[in-house]
């Protein structure tokens, strides 16, 4: 069965860092992409970035050069290095799994884990 | 990368059918196959609906239904029933090898 489990999400003040985890099983994170979607509070959903089983990475313009994303295949876990943090990033950030050889299509999630960016 | 315009709400009666624009442009919507739909209730994660346009995955109603014409995609659900009371968001594929969501349709049923 496959799960994604996100954790690493907190207070933390404007300016600060954080990393995010999303430690999957039922599938391995190398072997397919894995991406981060957030939602802000009361708010629509917005990608934030993907990996490719490649290692090739993208970003939203949002986060670029300050979101790092990655993985760590013995631990078959996803990363999000967050640094910088606005008030506007907010957000529930949820880690997804890319259908195998279907493009920008993400057919399992996690539950989500609440990052709060405030003084 | 703006994202994609979507009706603010949809709503409708039991039984009935209602449709979900997703507008955007020659680089996203209009450029790809690739747009998918997903259906997220209050409190839970996004569920995939529809993917590549028109593809259903395993599990999912045949009630929902996708299509495309030019710039914008559509979502369609059919016999509309209590559980389909939910937000909706459709994604694409952009020409910078990035992904956007549509703003999201709150469905209501009647």
């Amino acid at each position: 069965e496959v799960q994604l489990v996100e954790s690493g999400g907190g207070l933390i003040q404007p300016g600060g860092s954080l990393r995010l985890s999303c430690a999957a099983s039922g599938f391995t994170v190398s072997g397919n992409y894995v991406s981060w979607v957030r939602q802000a509070p009361g708010k629509g959903l917005e990608w934030v970035s993907v990996i490719y089983s490649g290692g090739s990475t993208y970003y939203a313009d949002s986060v670029k050069g300050r979101f790092t994303i990655s993985r760590d295949n013995s631990k078959n876990t996803l990363y999000l290095q967050m640094n910088s943090l606005r008030a506007e990033d907010t957000a529930v950030y949820y880690c997804a799994r890319g259908k195998s050889d279907i493009v920008a299509t993400l057919d399992y999630w996690g539950q989500g884990t609440l990052v709060t960016v405030s003084s | 990368q703006s994202a994609l315009t979507q009706p603010a709400s949809v709503s409708g009666s039991p039984g009935q059918s209602i449709t979900i624009s997703c507008t955007g442009t020659s680089s996203d919507v209009g450029g790809y196959k690739y747009v998918s739909w997903y259906q997220q209730h209050p409190g839970k994660a996004p569920k995939l609906m529809i993917y590549d346009v028109s593809n259903r995955p395993s599990g999912v109603s045949n009630r929902f239904s996708g299509s495309k014409s030019g710039n914008t995609a559509s979502l369609t659900i059919s016999g509309l029933q209590a559980e389909d009371e939910a937000d909706y968001y459709c994604s694409s594929y952009t020409s910078s090898s990035s992904y956007v969501f549509g703003t999201g349709t709150k469905v209501t049923v009647l």
